[in-house]
């Protein structure tokens, strides 16, 4: 199956401050999807990145797809606590069939 | 708006019981699928489904049989539990591609095999 490379695996920040996450494939992906995931919970779907070079934010979250096709980018700003959670990547490689592998996460501890 | 709704939330089996994780959706999404999310890992793929009477394996079929007689359900049967089993399973829903990408999931059912 695809491997998608997703950084780093775990981190643990101060309420306010901001956090960058990557994620990186060998493959081109024509989707990014970026989740996140609550215990006990199913993930949930927080941004689409459709065309390289696409920057998309969703209130303090914003996301890039990169320009080569093999990475994309979660930046969320002035963290808070309830961001508390692992947050996967998805990239999918023929829009032709919404199929899609996930990253193995990072997960995201914040401090009040 | 129920979503996804998969049975149940928890359960223990030993090694050689056989069960089935439901999956329902009522959104009317062609598109289902099963995942199991490993401690620490990712989600890996086990099967698909791109409509009623049409599956297909994942990355990780081994183990599983599913089955999709209508639009709402994809039951994912396991025969003979393994302890390399045990893990989180999750059903998601999608629309076909030419819309919305993203997976509506369920909130996962936690299957230990001992």
């Amino acid at each position: 199956g695809q491997q998608l490379n997703q950084s780093p695996q775990s981190m643990f920040i101060q309420e306010g401050e901001d956090v960058s996450m990557n994620c990186t494939s060998s493959s081109i992906f024509n989707t990014w999807l970026w989740y996140k995931q609550d215990p006990g919970e199913g993930p949930v779907l927080l941004i689409a990145l459709y065309k390289a070079g696409e920057l998309t934010s969703n209130g303090r979250l914003t996301a890039q797809f990169g320009i080569t096709r093999k990475d994309s980018f979660l930046n969320i700003s002035a963290s808070i606590p309830s961001d508390v959670g692992i947050y996967f990547c998805a990239g999918q490689l023929d829009s032709n069939f919404n199929k899609f592998y996930f990253g193995s996460g990072t997960k995201l501890n914040v401090k009040p | 708006n129920a979503g996804v709704t998969q049975t149940p939330k928890f359960r223990i089996l030993k090694i050689g019981q056989s069960m089935t994780l439901q999956c329902t959706q009522d959104m009317n999404h062609n598109y289902m699928y099963w995942y199991r999310q490993d401690p620490g890992m990712g989600l890996k793929l086990i099967y698909y489904s791109v409509g009623a009477g049409i599956t297909d394996k994942g990355e990780v079929p081994n183990g599983y049989n599913v089955s999709r007689s209508t639009t709402e359900d994809f039951p994912l049967r396991l025969e003979l539990a393994a302890p390399s089993q045990t893990s989180v399973y999750f059903c998601a829903s999608s629309p076909p591609p030419d819309r919305n990408y993203g997976y509506t999931f369920g909130s996962g059912t936690r299957l230990t095999v001992v």
